[in-house]
């Protein structure tokens, strides 16, 4: 059974500072991976998707990358805003599993 | 092109009530899911359905808890006799396909359950 792990649970950076949110996942046998943001009680936005045969994806200040052997992806913010807080979630689509998610506040 | 659409945004119902909460997904994806949110928590999936069909159901809550998607209308999640423990977030998303090879998942913007 697919479980998807997100380290740290909360985070808190000053604005400018680049920043990394890690996602991992117990079976590897995966098609893809998808990142949604989720603003407190709003719906989540997907990010990015990063395929299984891709090892990155990039859209704007984000970057995640993806390495199935190890069964890790990051999710990369460069130059973080104030705008960017929000909690960050990683999916498995496949296995229709979610991360617990990890509450990123931006400190002006 | 209209994406996932959930109503109603809001839902308050009271102990012993019943809850009913739809989904349409978006136009062309016939595959769809339900989650549910509870308050500082994650998505907690519950059923995934095809046309006619519950795929997996796996998530879903043994008593109290229902889900369809018929050939024509949306899916609908239906929770009998609501307790306050039910008060969380339901979210729908859609996909064209299962394992979502290039689409991944679309989300509705959910509905809000209050039980009082």
């Amino acid at each position: 059974k697919q479980e998807v792990t997100q380290i740290p649970a909360a985070l808190s950076v000053p604005e400018g500072e680049n920043l990394v949110l890690n996602c991992s996942f117990t079976d590897s046998a995966i098609y893809n991976l998808q990142w949604f943001r989720q603003d407190p009680g709003k719906g989540l936005t997907s990010l990015l998707l990063i395929q299984s045969s891709q090892r990155e994806q990039t859209s704007g200040r984000l970057n995640a990358s993806l390495d199935k052997s190890s069964g890790r992806s990051t999710l990369y913010i460069a130059a973080s805003q104030p705008g960017d807080s929000a909690t960050y979630l990683c999916a498995v689509p496949n296995d229709m599993r979610f991360g617990a998610g990890t509450r990123l506040t931006v400190k002006p | 092109n209209a994406g996932v659409m959930q109503n109603p945004r809001h839902l308050v119902r009271r102990r012993g009530q019943e809850a009913r909460l739809r989904c349409s997904p978006m136009k062309g994806h016939s595959h769809v899911y339900w989650y549910r949110q509870l308050p500082e928590e994650g998505l907690k999936f519950m059923v995934y359905l095809q046309k006619e069909n519950i795929i997996d159901e796996s998530g879903m809550p043994k008593e109290r808890f229902s889900a369809e998607f018929p050939k024509e209308g949306p899916s609908i999640l239906r929770i009998q006799q609501v307790v306050r423990g039910d008060s969380a977030a339901y979210f729908c998303a859609s996909s064209p396909v299962k394992g979502i090879r290039g689409g991944g998942y679309t989300f509705g913007s959910g509905t809000r359950l209050t039980v009082v």
